[in-house]
């Protein structure tokens, strides 16, 4: 069965600083990989997706991936956190199209002035 | 284009009961999936249905059904209600077919509490 796995359920920077959030996936076949932000009281909103192609990926807000077969990792990525940055972030695999994704347990970034 | 919307936003409901939550997919969208998101257990897959046919299901009991209408939009229902039910649960639409990858939109979600 696939897996998400998101190392650190908390991330603390600070405003300005590089953010990086982990997402390691268990398969031996590249999955559909996807990041996605959650701000309180609120659905998912889409950052970025790898399907096929490059391999780094740049989504909304700044934010990058980079998919690395080898390590089966796709950690995201922004040179510069910002306030409105803060929220849960979540890494999720499909094998097929996104309507069954597996889902990581999410990483909470909080962003100090 | 109009986003995904849900209804009721917020439900309050007593263990035994049962409860219908409402989703309504982004125009053209015909894939609609369901998810349970609790703190303990994250956010959990349900079921999808696409073209009025349920494609996908998770590990969910029989509690937990759902069905899509010829307009894409989309019911689930919990039966029989437990404590453990309340969460929030999210719905998200998507093209839905398999040619190529489409992304999910999600909704608000449904904020449900068992009593």
């Amino acid at each position: 069965a696939q897996s998400v796995t998101q190392l650190g359920s908390h991330v603390s920077v600070s405003e300005g600083a590089l953010v990086l959030l982990r997402c390691n996936y268990s398969s031996s076949v590249p999955p559909y990989l996807f990041w996605y932000v959650q701000y309180p009281n609120q659905g998912l909103q889409l950052l970025l997706k790898y399907t096929t192609g490059a391999t780094l990926v740049k989504g909304i807000n700044g934010f990058e991936a980079e998919f690395k077969k080898s390590e089966t990792s796709f950690h995201l990525t922004k040179p510069s956190a910002h306030m409105s940055d803060a929220a849960e972030y979540f890494c999720a695999v499909s094998y097929t199209n996104a309507g069954k994704s597996t889902f990581g347990d999410g990483t909470t970034l909080t962003v100090k002035p | 284009k109009a986003g995904v919307t849900q209804t009721p936003r917020y439900l309050i409901k007593t263990r035994g009961q049962q409860v219908t939550l409402s989703c309504s997919p982004i125009s053209g969208h015909r894939s609609v999936s369901w998810y349970q998101q609790t703190p303990g257990q994250g956010l959990q897959f349900l079921f999808e249905y696409f073209s009025e046919t349920q494609r996908n299901k998770g590990n969910f009991p029989g509690r937990f059904s759902g069905r899509q209408f010829s307009n894409s939009r989309s019911e689930m229902n919990v039966s029989t209600l437990e404590l453990g039910d309340s969460a929030l649960y999210l719905c998200a639409s998507s093209v839905g077919t398999q040619e190529i990858l489409s992304e999910q939109y999600f909704g608000p979600g449904t904020r449900l509490t068992v009593t």
